[in-house]
């Protein structure tokens, strides 16, 4: 069975500065690898997926994420946080890019706190 | 832009009662989930459709029930509403092609009491 796992419940970051949130997966192939941020009160918004080939992936709002398949891991990483990057924050994987009958497989959440 | 219309964005019922969420999307799009989200459990999977009348369970379908009598409408059934069913529930679709992924409605907060 897949799952994810996000190890940080909470995070505080200074506006300005650089970010990481782990991510570490476990499924048996080749993932479909997401990273959505969801805002107080609304849906999830997709920042970036991964499904094949460059392992570095580029979203939006400046996000990137990398695929390393030796850790089973999709980190992802802001160089300069603003503001309104405050929010929870989910990393899934997937059979499939919708998830097809299993569905994505979500992590619990990281929520990020930005200080001024 | 999903084009995903939940309704209602909130209600609350009693335990025992049935409750009908509903999911309109705008596109076309064959592949429509629903998913509850619970603190500390992130989002689960509680049915999908993979076109009219095509729908199947997933993780957590006990006590649910989904219909899809046309492309843009899925809804979401609790035949008997619990406190456990307290939730926000979340519908998705899928865009076309095959790497097209999950795009999410802004959501359902329900409340059982």
């Amino acid at each position: 069975a897949q799952s994810v796992t996000q190890p940080d419940i909470h995070i505080t970051v200074s506006e300005g500065a650089s970010l990481e949130l782990r991510c570490n997966y476990s499924y048996g192939a080749t993932p479909y690898l997401f990273w959505y941020v969801q805002s107080p009160g609304q849906g999830l918004q997709l920042l970036l997926k991964y499904f094949s080939g460059d392992t570095l992936v580029q979203g939006i709002k400046g996000f990137e994420a990398e695929f390393k398949r030796s850790q089973s891991s999709f980190n992802l990483r802001k160089p300069s946080v603003h503001w309104s990057d405050a929010a929870e924050y989910f990393c899934a994987v997937g059979a499939e890019p919708g998830g097809g009958a299993d569905g994505l497989t979500f992590g619990k959440g990281t929520h990020l706190i930005i200080q001024p | 832009d999903a084009g995903i219309t939940q309704s209602p964005r909130h209600k609350v019922t009693e335990t025992g009662t049935p409750v009908t969420l509903r999911c309109h999307q705008t596109e076309n799009h064959r592949y429509m989930y629903w998913y509850r989200q619970d603190p500390g459990h992130g989002l689960r999977l509680i049915h999908y459709s993979y076109g009219v009348k095509d729908t199947d369970k997933g993780e957590v379908s006990d006590g649910y029930s989904v219909s899809r009598s046309k492309t843009e409408d899925f809804l979401l059934t609790l035949e008997s509403a619990t406190s456990s069913q307290t939730s926000v529930y979340f519908c998705a679709n899928q865009g076309q092609g095959n790497n097209s992924p999950l795009h999410f409605g802004n959501g359902t907060r329900l409340t059982v009491t």
